[in-house]
């Protein structure tokens, strides 16, 4: 089984430069999850969806950040614009549902910005 | 204060040694609680779930202290491919879930 894909890996911009990230969870999983983890810390929730309808953004920085699910599969997460302490990995997740605990984590997309 | 709190380490122990972790939080209406593995620049994975009467796989116990409102992990017979980060998590609800910022383990040969 296809585990949760993430593009890019790695991305290196300049501060007030815009980013997007693109995000396919596995097939079937009905709840995407989008994380930042900034280095030495644990993943912090910046939003996630049921579908294409969203459940939580309360941790997302809504000047700068956008994200969206419309077909309720894959998922593309915006900044714009980028800010040095934006320098992250961010993580995919997915999970069969939203009353399943077990989160499936893609690769992340490594952001540098500089 | 942190929702989670985990002590950093790093803890450094030899093969075959017995490494205990321990995770805090503070949301008492807490109802679900994980240990994630992540090795070094890969993604988080679940190990276990932790439950209310403890469980056990192979090596590795969790427990859960919901009146002192702490878990733990406990490794026993420490191997060297046990060296990672291990993350607490706790959900307030299915799907919310709130990592602590890892405990990192290095085991030596």
């Amino acid at each position: 089984e296809a585990g949760v894909a993430q593009s890019p890996r790695y991305k290196i911009i300049e501060k007030r430069q815009s980013v997007a990230f693109w995000c396919n969870p596995i097939s079937g999983h009905a709840t995407l999850y989008w994380y930042q983890q900034i280095l030495g810390q644990g993943p912090k929730l910046l939003i996630q969806f049921q579908n294409n309808g969203v459940v939580d953004d309360s941790q997302l920085p809504k000047d700068r950040f956008s994200a969206e699910r419309l077909k309720g599969v894959d998922s593309t997460l915006k900044i714009q614009p980028a800010k040095l302490e934006d320098s992250a990995v961010y993580l995919c997740a997915s999970s069969l549902g939203a009353s399943y605990n077990e989160q499936f984590f893609g690769p992340g997309t490594r952001l540098t910005v500089l | 204060r942190k929702e989670v709190e985990q002590d950093p380490g790093p803890f450094n122990v030899p093969e075959g040694a017995t490494v205990a972790f321990n995770c805090t939080y503070s949301n008492s209406a807490s109802q679900s609680f994980f240990w994630y593995r992540q090795d070094c620049r890969k993604e988080p994975k679940l190990l276990m779930s932790v439950y209310s009467s403890g469980n056990e796989d192979g090596r590795f116990t969790a427990q859960l202290n919901r009146a002192s409102q702490y878990i733990s992990l406990l490794i026993r017979d420490s191997k060297l491919s046990d060296s990672a980060t291990y993350l607490c998590v706790v959900n307030v609800r299915a799907g919310k879930s709130t990592f602590g910022d890892g405990t990192t383990l290095t085991v030596k040969p």
